[in-house]
């Protein structure tokens, strides 16, 4: 059973646009995390969400933690190609275990 | 920079022949990960060494083996590789609060059987 359900699977979009990507669950997490993960790599981490309603900014990306820390949200500002990749949501099992969702894979075309 | 290195990046072995997949890590934490991800899935768990004290996923299969002689180094060892064991094979890092300090990645090992 897939804990975490991320949408869309794919995204393809051209550079300068916006996307939205979103995380869901139907469990409460203590914390959420973002990771990207770049063809033949392993995942970065991005980001950490604690608080129910919180909303994180990092450069052009602007996370967001639902009220009830069941869902999340990533918003990405005039994408570039560099943004391509997987992005992964995960939430916290316990301190230091995470479930990961499937991910979501972003192309910006140039 | 400290980090976690795994090799090799591509390992190619035959099916039914035993394989060792290494990590090392140069940040001194305390939880080693060892992940199976296969296409458009995600990341599964296989088994996780807190210290010395090793934690296997109760789905993962016997045929998988993971051992860790030291904090630095962790070892996947799969006894006899399945075609369906074709896999990217990632190996993390996290301190015991990883949930919110995050978890630190190697850059994979691509396993392909023939």
């Amino acid at each position: 059973t897939q804990l975490l359900e991320q949408s869309p699977q794919f995204l393809s979009i051209q550079e300068g646009e916006n996307l939205t990507v979103y995380c869901n669950s139907s469990s409460v997490f203590s914390s959420l995390q973002w990771y990207r993960q770049e063809p033949g790599e392993g995942p970065v981490l991005l980001v950490t969400v604690v608080t129910g309603g919180e909303v994180k900014k990092l450069k052009r990306l602007t996370f967001q933690f639902g009220d009830a820390r069941k869902d999340s949200s990533l918003h990405i500002t005039a994408a570039q190609p560099g943004d391509t990749g997987l992005y992964l949501c995960a939430g916290a099992r316990s301190d230091y275990k995470l479930s990961f969702g499937a991910g979501t894979t972003v192309t910006v075309r140039a | 920079d400290a980090m976690v290195i795994q090799n090799p990046r591509y390992q190619v072995t035959q099916f039914g022949k035993p394989v060792t997949l290494s990590c090392s890590q140069t940040l001194n934490h305390n939880v080693m990960y060892w992940y199976q991800q296969k296409s458009s899935q995600a990341p599964k768990l296989l088994f996780h060494y807190y210290d010395k004290d090793f934690n296997n996923e109760a789905d993962t299969p016997d045929n998988f083996q993971s051992r860790r002689p030291n904090t630095s180094f962790c070892f996947l060892d799969i006894r006899s590789p399945g075609l369906g064991d074709a896999a990217m094979y990632l190996c993390a890092t996290s301190r015991v609060t990883g949930a919110v300090s995050g978890y630190t990645f190697g850059s994979g090992t691509r396993l392909t059987v023939v």
